[in-house]
């Protein structure tokens, strides 16, 4: 099945400790995106990304890297440098104007 | 940069009974997309309605329909004959245009309770 694919779905780490985020599509899209949602809140543009090798910084990029060196796949990388690492994270593409979402990470620094 | 707001943190509504969310939102540009987005408890994202700017007529999909004024920038969403299954955040968003970067920005939410 078509679709976006996000791992892992839950995820702890020690403080200071860098973890990576794992976005996989096979829908074909060229645009993808990062979000991180607090509890309670709205989703915050992380990155985003058009075409392969190709990325712009989204409003809440501090502290965070991603690479795009395959049309497939968006990895974000969430840095020591990232003050308040622990949310819920959410990646999805977009095509025909329609956004498609992954299911989720949910990223607990202890 | 593109803002998006949605003034009402919590709206409450009788099974049946219909009710309307509001978005407000800031661009520079001509041509946009909107969207309404849903997630339930399960946090999966669920697209509810779009409406590219160009399209004088509003966008409506069953029970879910927009009102959307362009040159006040104001999007919102009405849910009519509400059922138990709508309760769930609802956020607006606001997408440039290709040319202009697709960049997707979301509201802060509302949250739907539905009373049976």
């Amino acid at each position: 099945d078509g679709g976006i694919t996000q791992s892992p779905k839950y995820l702890f780490r020690k403080e200071g400790q860098n973890v990576t985020l794992s976005c996989e599509q096979n829908l074909n899209h060229d645009a993808m995106y990062w979000y991180r949602q607090d509890p309670g809140q709205g989703l915050r543009l992380i990155y985003y990304s058009q075409i392969v090798n190709d990325f712009q910084k989204g409003d809440i990029a501090e502290g965070y890297s991603v690479s795009r060196e395959k049309k497939e796949s968006f990895p974000l990388t969430v840095t020591s440098a990232q003050k308040n690492p622990t949310a819920f994270y959410l990646c999805a593409s977009l095509a025909s104007g329609e956004l498609f979402f992954g299911e989720g990470s949910r990223l607990t620094v202890l | 940069a593109q803002t998006v707001t949605q003034s009402q943190p919590e709206m409450s509504v009788q099974e049946a009974e219909t009710v309307t969310l509001s978005c407000t939102y800031d661009t520079s540009e001509s041509d946009y997309y909107l969207f309404w987005y849903k997630q339930p408890p399960s946090r999966q994202m669920i697209l509810v309605i779009r409406q590219e700017a160009y399209k004088q007529q509003n966008a409506t999909e069953n029970r879910f329909s927009v009102n959307f004024q362009k040159a006040a920038k104001s999007f919102s969403l009405k849910i009519s004959d509400s059922q138990l299954g709508d309760a769930a955040m609802y956020f607006c968003a606001y997408r440039d245009p290709p040319a202009a970067g697709n960049k997707l920005t979301f509201g802060g939410g509302t949250r739907v309770l539905v009373k049976p």
